[in-house]
C-alpha cells in the first residue's frame, strides 16, 4: 500500500516571502501521479499542481512549483511571493496508474500554512 | 454553473438514525468518490464508483452505504452502525476512471451528533 507523509503540521511565512512544504511517499510503483491540494478555511479542496512521475521536468503553476525527486520519493511544494490568500491546509496526494486497478488518491495528513503581514 | 454540489452543508444525526448526504455533479464525471476528513488527518476513502450501478468499498466503508443509480448522483448514507460519524465529508469526481485527470471536489458536508 502507498503511504504519504507530510512531516510539517504547521508552517508560517511572511507575505511576499517564499516557503517550501515537504512531502515524501512510499510506493513500489514506477508510474504514478502526485498532487498538491489546497484547503482554505472555506473547506473546499482546490487542486494546486500535479506531477506525472515519468516526467523529469518539475511542474510549475504561476507562483507554485514542485521539486520532484523520484529516487528519493520526495515531492515538495514551493510557494513564491506568498499572499494572504495562500493561508490554507495543504495536502499532498498520490495516485497510482495501473490498468485494472482503481485510480484512488492517498492523502498525507496536511500542512497548515499561515501567511502573515 | 458546472460543478459538484453537496447538500446539506451542515447535518445533525440523532442516535440510531440513518442520514443521507447528497452529491450531485453536472461535469459528466465517470468516477465519483466519498471521503471522510477528521481533524489532524488527511482524507480517507469511504466508497467509490466507476460507473452507474457499480461501486466499491474504500478504506473505511464500515457503517456507510452508497448507491449510483444515475451518473450525476452518488449519495452517501451514514447508518446507525457508524458509531463515530462526526466528521467532514467530501465528495469528488473525475472524468475517466483510469485516466490521469485529477479529482475535483464539492464543498463538503459537516455531520455532527446531536
Amino acid at each position: 500500500a502507498q503511504t504519504v507523509t507530510q512531516s510539517q503540521p504547521e508552517m508560517s511565512v511572511q507575505e511576499a516571502e517564499t516557503v517550501t512544504l515537504s512531502c515524501t511517499y512510499d510506493t513500489s510503483e514506477s508510474n504514478y501521479y502526485l498532487f498538491w491540494y489546497k484547503q482554505p478555511p472555506s473547506r473546499q479542496m482546490i487542486l494546486v499542481i500535479r506531477q506525472e512521475a515519468y516526467k523529469q521536468q518539475n511542474a510549475t503553476e504561476n507562483r507554485f512549483s514542485v521539486n520532484f525527486q523520484k529516487a528519493a520519493k520526495s515531492f515538495s511544494l514551493k510557494i513564491s511571493d506568498s499572499q494572504l490568500g495562500d493561508t490554507a491546509m495543504y495536502f499532498c496526494a498520490f495516485m497510482r496508474i495501473n490498468t485494472g486497478t482503481a485510480s484512488k488518491l492517498t492523502f498525507g495528513t496536511g500542512t497548515r500554512l499561515q501567511v502573515t503581514l | 454553473d458546472g460543478g459538484i454540489t453537496q447538500s446539506p452543508k451542515y447535518l445533525f444525526r440523532k442516535e440510531g438514525q440513518n442520514v443521507t448526504l447528497s452529491c450531485e455533479q453536472n461535469l459528466n464525471h465517470d468516477a465519483m468518490y466519498w471521503y471522510r476528513q477528521d481533524p489532524g488527518q488527511g482524507l480517507r476513502l469511504i466508497y467509490y464508483s466507476q460507473i452507474v450501478n457499480d461501486f466499491q468499498k474504500g478504506d473505511i466503508a464500515e457503517g456507510y452505504s452508497v448507491s449510483r443509480e444515475k451518473k450525476e448522483s452518488f449519495p452517501l448514507t451514514v447508518t446507525s452502525a457508524q458509531k463515530n460519524p462526526t466528521a467532514f465529508y467530501l465528495c469528488a469526481g473525475k472524468t475517466g476512471f483510469y485516466s490521469n485527470q485529477p479529482q475535483h471536489f464539492g464543498d463538503g458536508t459537516r455531520l455532527s451528533i446531536l
